[in-house]
């Protein structure tokens, strides 16, 4: 996905362990988003930032925190992986029909 | 809370037909509609949007908006095997600019048989 990376791809990760999910983009969009997906629950939106260091809680951010120290980074921590985190992570920038998704981050906690 | 139902499927059309997608949304006050199409392992891409009510036509798709019954579909013509996709249907409760916190239905599946 054009200007936008989210790193790591694939990550299994261990329970009560700390995990850090990247988004990076080239875009010098002023929004971005981080959602998880789902079966039968879709994306849901977890934290999202509206500048440097302006960022919000979602609909299911409980256990998640997120940092923007820099308009191209957003981070996503998970302080103590669950069980219950596992799943598919989505990064987005933009606003309205500039939406765009990255190309997500599956994350499992055993 | 704000919710966007859809039909989970999956959908099943034979090749050539046309497949109708639904959606219905609960905040009344929502202004603009997305439709994503999500292909298997990989991430949603914005196919269609709508701010107004009745149709918008782009192609094969068709998108109609009805804000008085608080449902948006989405037709596909003509449909084919690479239209076989989950599609997102999406609802943003501003209009157009930045700060868009869409909810997004759980999609629902479609099948295009041969």
């Amino acid at each position: 996905d054009a200007g936008i990376t989210q790193s790591p791809r694939h990550k299994v990760t261990e329970t009560g362990t700390p995990v850090t999910l990247r988004c990076h983009q080239t875009e010098n969009h002023r929004y971005m988003y981080w959602y998880r997906q789902d079966p039968g629950h879709g994306l849901r939106l977890i934290h999202y930032s509206y500048g440097v260091k302006d960022t919000d809680k979602g609909e299911v951010s409980d256990g998640y925190s997120v940092s923007r120290s820099k308009t191209e980074d957003f981070l996503l921590t998970l302080e103590s992986a669950t069980s219950s985190q596992t799943s598919v992570y989505f990064c987005a920038i933009g606003g309205g029909i500039d939406y765009t998704f990255g190309s997500g981050t599956r994350l499992t906690v055993v | 809370q704000k919710e966007v139902e859809q039909n989970s499927g999956p959908l099943s059309v034979p090749e050539g037909a046309i497949a109708s997608l639904n959606c219905t949304y609960s905040d009344r006050g929502s202004q603009s509609f997305f439709w994503y199409r999500q292909y298997s392992g990989k991430s949603p891409e914005l196919i269609m949007f709508i701010y107004s009510n009745g149709d918008k036509e782009d192609g094969r798709f068709t998108a109609q908006l009805n804000k008085a019954s608080q449902y948006v579909s989405l037709l596909i013509r003509d449909s084919q095997p690479s239209d076989s996709a989950t599609y997102l249907c999406a609802v943003n409760p501003i209009l157009t600019g930045g700060g868009n916190k869409l909810t997004f239905g759980t999609g629902t599946q479609l099948k295009v048989e041969l």
